[in-house]
């Protein structure tokens, strides 16, 4: 059961936009829709700001958005702010084994 | 408004059992699967298992087949994981969070340490 991959860490400044990437196999985020993405900061509990690849829960700004190509789905964060400063999660519905959930390893975001 | 309103803190020694609770509101119980999510200090997330309260039904992932137990009270909307054999790895922030095979609603978390 690997987790998906992720970048370490992304930065950048406000107002700019990031793109943070999530791969997985065929048999994970290429074969099903089942991509979300969480946020969490320090010391919370993880926020889901993205399900099934694209959609935004009601409250979530429409900075945040979605997007999946093959077995690497994306996250972008168009007009960064400081608030948005914390560490990103995708995850991911999998046939592997038995049906479960996999995560990615996280990757910090620094707002410079 | 959904909540997941976990049990405190808990300090365990090497070898003894944890159990944690997580109670709902705002939603019907047996519409979601609860899930249980570790995160070890300073590290990510990772998936323990989940409970479908319908049925009772469980599925656990392969790290923690065999030390964990995952149940659903319908009566409290109440959903539990236990966690036997305790090592000082399993110290932790453990989530419950509910929703499908998305993670809708997430509880505040519960911090077990193990320690001798």
């Amino acid at each position: 059961q690997s987790a998906l991959t992720q970048p370490a860490s992304v930065s950048g400044s406000p107002g700019q936009s990031i793109t943070i990437s999530c791969t997985g196999t065929s048999s994970d985020v290429g074969g099903y829709n089942y991509v979300s993405w969480y946020q969490q900061h320090p010391g919370k509990a993880p926020k889901l700001m993205i399900y099934e690849v694209s959609n935004r829960p009601s409250g979530v700004s429409n900075r945040f958005s979605g997007s999946k190509s093959g077995n690497t789905a994306s996250l972008t964060i168009s007009g960064l702010q400081a608030e948005d400063e914390a560490d990103y999660y995708c995850s991911s519905y999998t046939s592997s084994s038995t049906p479960h959930v996999v995560f990615g390893g996280g990757t910090k975001l620094t707002v410079l | 408004e959904v909540q997941l309103v976990q049990s405190g803190a808990e300090v365990k020694k090497p070898g003894a059992t944890v159990k944690i609770s997580c109670k709902v509101s705002g939603y019907t119980f047996t519409d979601y699967y609860m899930h249980w999510v570790q995160q070890a200090p300073g590290k990510g997330l990772e998936w323990m298992g989940l409970v479908d309260p319908e049925d009772g039904e469980t599925i656990y992932a392969e790290k923690f087949q065999g030390r964990v137990t995952i149940t659903a009270d319908t009566s409290t909307d109440t959903a539990y994981m236990e966690l036997s054999s305790l090592r000082s790895e399993d110290t932790a922030v453990y989530y419950c969070a509910t929703g499908v095979w998305v993670l809708d609603y997430w509880g505040q978390g519960t911090l077990v340490t193990v320690s001798s």
